[in-house]
């Protein structure tokens, strides 16, 4: 059974900084393009990043760019995501997701539970 | 970038009603749309790929067309499970920009 299980979120101040992990089991891991989707509260989805199988080549909306990275470890089975430079419009449920399939352009059929980020002075 | 704008915001519908949400690429996404259905608190769930292929275990009333860069969902016979939000998601290319979303109620 497919799982992804994201951690690390919490409340921060204005400017700080926080690392998300997913922690992903069931499947093959290292075969599979990552992403990331935030849900700020009451709001709609949004697409945040997303990273190759073997970490080589990432991309992020225009909203987080310059300010998160999206990395991954295969050995440990987990995708992470470091954001810097937070801000209030930050704050957000964070989920990780696992395409379909392992090609790079693939709908998005597992989702973790996601972990709440709250940006706050 | 690519933008995704669905319609209508919300609809409200009587149990059994036929319904459409309507989903526009501002350019060419080929098939590239997938439809995602999310119930209050839960995570989102994928109901449709490739713009009209349907998930396994997605109920038969719900079916997807378009191609290009109009693209619709329709549930045939509404019924009270199927309240939720529903959005569209463009997969062609980074950024995998979602629709607004349709917030779908029961009269």
């Amino acid at each position: 059974e497919v799982q992804l299980v994201e951690s690390g979120g919490g409340l921060v101040q204005p400017a700080g900084s926080l690392r998300l992990s997913c922690a992903a089991s069931g499947f093959a891991f290292s075969s599979y393009w990552m992403h990331w989707v935030r849900q700020a509260p009451g709001k709609g989805l949004v697409w945040v990043s997303r990273i190759n199988s073997d970490g080589s080549s990432t991309s992020y909306a225009d909203a987080v760019k310059g300010r998160f990275t999206v990395s991954r470890d295969n050995a440990k089975n987990t995708l992470y995501l470091q954001m810097n430079s937070l801000r209030a419009e930050d704050t957000a449920v964070y989920y990780c997701a696992r395409p379909v399939t392992v090609a790079g352009t693939s709908p998005l059929q597992h989702w973790g539970q996601g972990t709440l980020v709250t940006v706050s002075s | 970038d690519i933008q995704m704008s669905q319609s209508p915001s919300s609809l409200s519908a009587s149990e059994g009603d036929r319904i459409t949400i309507t989903c526009r690429a501002s350019e060419g996404i080929s098939t590239y749309l997938a439809w995602y259905q999310q119930k209050p608190g839960k995570v989102p769930k994928l109901l449709i790929y490739a713009a009209s292929t349907l998930r396994s275990g997605v109920p038969s009333r719900f079916s997807g067309g378009g191609s290009g860069t109009d693209f619709t969902l329709t549930i045939s016979s509404l019924q009270p499970e199927d309240v939720a939000t529903y959005y569209c998601q463009k997969y062609s290319s980074a950024p995998g920009t979602f629709g607004q979303g349709t917030k779908v109620e029961i009269k």
